[in-house]
């Protein structure tokens, strides 16, 4: 049974870079069939997805349109886990920010257990 | 791209079946076998309910099921419980790789 463990601060100032990481048990972050999403949950604007890695053969990116330009999703296969970096943040990008995982096909099938992040000075 | 249409509230007494549309376009839902729909109390964390149109993951009741014509899928609720009380997601992939979910659906057990 996979566990997605989600760490990061709660408080980020405007205009710096939202850091978030997703740590990885009972499965691997490089496993092929698997793809690794971070999702974002506001009042305003609902469940948001901000984008995916995974890996076939090889690492695929893929980002959100609303977000594409300030944000990134890193693997990291060293200590199974993945991260999300958003700059540029302002206090629109207040949110819950989830990791999560699909199998095979589109269903988002693990959560982790959400991050509240705050975009205040 | 634009989120998902869903409405914002649909109510079910109990027993009876509920309906809740995802209405998309052809770049989204109608273009593609993959939607899935999410269950979320308030204060919990989203649950699948059913992926890629119309499958049900292990574990979640036969009560939901998913369909799709076009560019709307539908949720179906049968014999609506008070624990079904939620809101309900949408979410299908769009082109070019990315994916969308619709606006939330508020279910009330009258």
């Amino acid at each position: 049974q996979v566990q997605l463990q989600q760490s990061g601060p709660g408080l980020v100032k405007p205009s710096q870079t939202l850091s978030l990481t997703c740590a990885i048990s009972g499965d691997s972050v490089s496993r092929n069939g698997a793809a690794w999403h971070w999702i974002r949950q506001s009042p305003s604007r609902g469940l948001e997805w901000l984008g995916r890695t995974y890996y076939r053969s090889k690492w695929y990116n893929e980002y959100g349109v609303s977000v594409k330009s300030r944000v990134r999703i890193n693997p990291d296969t060293s200590k199974n886990q993945f991260s999300l970096q958003l700059s540029s943040v302002t206090p629109e990008d207040t949110a819950v920010y989830y990791c999560s995982r699909a199998l095979g096909g589109s269903g988002l099938g693990d959560w982790g257990q959400g991050t509240l992040v705050t975009v205040s000075s | 791209q634009s989120a998902l249409t869903q409405p914002a509230s649909v109510s079910g007494s109990p027993g009876q079946s509920i309906t809740i549309s995802c209405t998309g376009t052809s770049s989204d839902v109608g273009g593609y076998n993959f939607v899935s729909w999410y269950q979320q109390h308030p204060g919990k964390t989203p649950k699948l309910l059913i992926y890629d149109v119309s499958y049900r993951p292990s574990g979640v009741s036969n009560r939901f099921s998913g369909s799709k014509s076009g560019n709307t899928a539908s949720l179906t609720v049968s014999g609506v419980q008070a624990e079904d009380e939620a809101d309900y997601y949408c979410s299908s992939y769009a082109s070019s790789g990315t994916w969308v979910f619709g606006g939330g659906t508020n279910l009330a057990v009258l």
